[in-house]
């Protein structure tokens, strides 16, 4: 079964631009979480999608979004960039077939705002 | 949400248990015990959870304290392979169905293994 996927892999963006990324979960997982990752910080929760719907959020400013299609595929948004926005933003998909009690992450998209 | 204290690092030696604590003294009745790990330039992989017994995998084991104030995760014998960033985290669920919850993750703590 393939895992958790994420693109771009790699991505750099300029203050003030906005950017989407996008997440395909295992396939049969309806719940996809987003989290950011930073030296300073470590990871931090973002917010969670199930069946198109978001369930929990972060204490993540407005300008952090996302969504989730039918097909379970997420993405999220980032608008008017920072530069503090730069870290690696990482998904993760769960089941009801595992308890939900594991989470697999993605490799994660690594974004830098200059 | 409950806190959990792990040590910043850790250093073992190739093919040596390795015995990585968490104290998670305000912990709850409801909160499970997870453990996930961190390799240097991959997402985070789960390791293994636990809500009162001690629990065994392919992976590790956890040993969880009587009062369930503390955890232990238990490499049986280290690899190099193992050297990651391990995370002690408590799973809140946000609703009593259970299934609707976040991790919230800390610092964790690094392990080095020595060949």
């Amino acid at each position: 079964k393939a895992g958790v996927t994420q693109t771009p892999r790699y991505l750099i963006k300029t203050r003030g631009q906005q950017v989407t990324l996008s997440c395909s979960p295992i396939s049969g997982h309806r719940s996809v979480s987003w989290y950011q990752q930073t030296p300073g910080q470590g990871l931090q929760f973002l917010f969670e999608y199930f069946s198109e719907t978001q369930r929990n959020k972060g204490n993540f400013p407005g300008r952090f979004s996302g969504r989730q299609f039918s097909n379970s595929r997420s993405e999220m948004n980032v608008s008017t960039l920072e530069l503090g926005d730069s870290a690696l933003y990482l998904c993760a998909s769960s089941s009801p077939g595992t308890g939900w009690y594991e989470q697999y992450f993605g490799p994660g998209t690594r974004l830098t705002v200059t | 949400d409950a806190k959990t204290t792990q040590p910043n690092s850790m250093e073992s030696n190739e093919e040596e248990p390795v015995h990585l604590p968490c104290n998670h003294s305000t912990i709850s009745g409801t909160d499970y015990i997870h453990w996930y790990r961190q390799l240097p330039s991959q997402g985070p992989e789960y390791v293994i959870h636990g809500l009162t017994s001690n629990v065994n995998n392919r992976m590790a084991s956890l040993a969880i304290a009587e009062d369930r104030k503390s955890s232990t995760l238990i490499l049986h014998r280290a690899t190099l392979r193992d050297a990651a960033v391990y995370y002690c985290i408590l799973r809140a669920p946000i609703d009593s169905g259970g299934s609707n919850y976040k991790l919230t993750f800390g610092k964790g703590t690094l392990l080095t293994v020595n060949p």
